[in-house]
């Protein structure tokens, strides 16, 4: 059965240094991987995706995710954060075990400091 | 286009009460999910439906809980004799299948149970 832990549950950077927000996944077959953030009082909103193409996925926003699978990892990164950057994101993982049911990480707060 | 569109945004009622949240998804997008979310917490898995086929009902916490989806578009979750764990906010999203596809959110109905 697939799953997904999002390796830290608050992080805080400085305006202008990089974020980066770890995930790890398990998957028994080849998984598709995303990344949604969710603005307060919001939807999720997708930032990016992973579908066994490239495994350096660039999103909105600035952000990317690189899929390394011999680290099950799909860390998300982005340069130099913003203000606007402040808010919850959401790793998630999909397979065709189980009948491609959607697994949610319990999400990373981002907090950016002025 | 139009997105993902849940009314109402909010509802605050009496335990005991029954509510009916309501989501119209893309059009188009085949797949619907529900998914409930406490306060600071991660999505919980509700109900999954895809064209005519039977819903995936696995994450229901109660016979309390039900949904439809008539015409294979419009759904409605219905809670009865609500109870004030019920207290979250109701997600609700769509895609065009399940799997690789990212789904697309809804902004949510916040339901607060007196």
């Amino acid at each position: 059965a697939q799953s997904v832990t999002q390796l830290d549950s608050h992080v805080s950077v400085s305006e202008g240094t990089p974020v980066l927000l770890r995930c790890n996944y398990s998957s028994s077959y080849s998984p598709s991987l995303f990344w949604y953030v969710q603005h307060p009082n919001k939807g999720l909103q997708l930032l990016l995706k992973y579908t066994s193409a490239a495994t350096l996925v660039k999103g909105i926003n600035g952000f990317e995710a690189e899929f390394k699978k011999s680290e099950t990892s799909f860390h998300l990164t982005k340069p130099s954060a913003h203000m606007s950057d402040a808010a919850e994101y959401f790793c998630v993982v999909s397979d065709r075990g189980g009948g491609f049911k959607t697994i949610f990480g319990a999400g990373t707060r981002l907090f950016v400091k002025a | 286009g139009a997105g993902v569109s849940q009314s109402p945004s909010n509802k605050v009622t009496e335990k005991g009460k029954d509510v009916e949240l309501r989501c119209d998804p893309i059009s188009g997008h085949t797949a619907l999910y529900w998914y409930r979310q406490s306060l600071g917490q991660g999505l919980e898995f509700l109900i999954y439906f895809q064209g005519n086929s039977a819903p995936d009902k696995s994450g229901l916490p109660s016979d309390r809980f039900s949904a439809e989806r008539t015409g294979g578009s419009v759904s409605t979750l219905t809670i009865q004799r609500t109870q004030q764990e019920d207290s979250a906010v109701y997600l609700c999203a769509s895609s065009f299948l399940r799997g690789d596809q990212p789904q697309h959110f809804g902004d949510g109905t916040r339901l607060s149970i007196l």
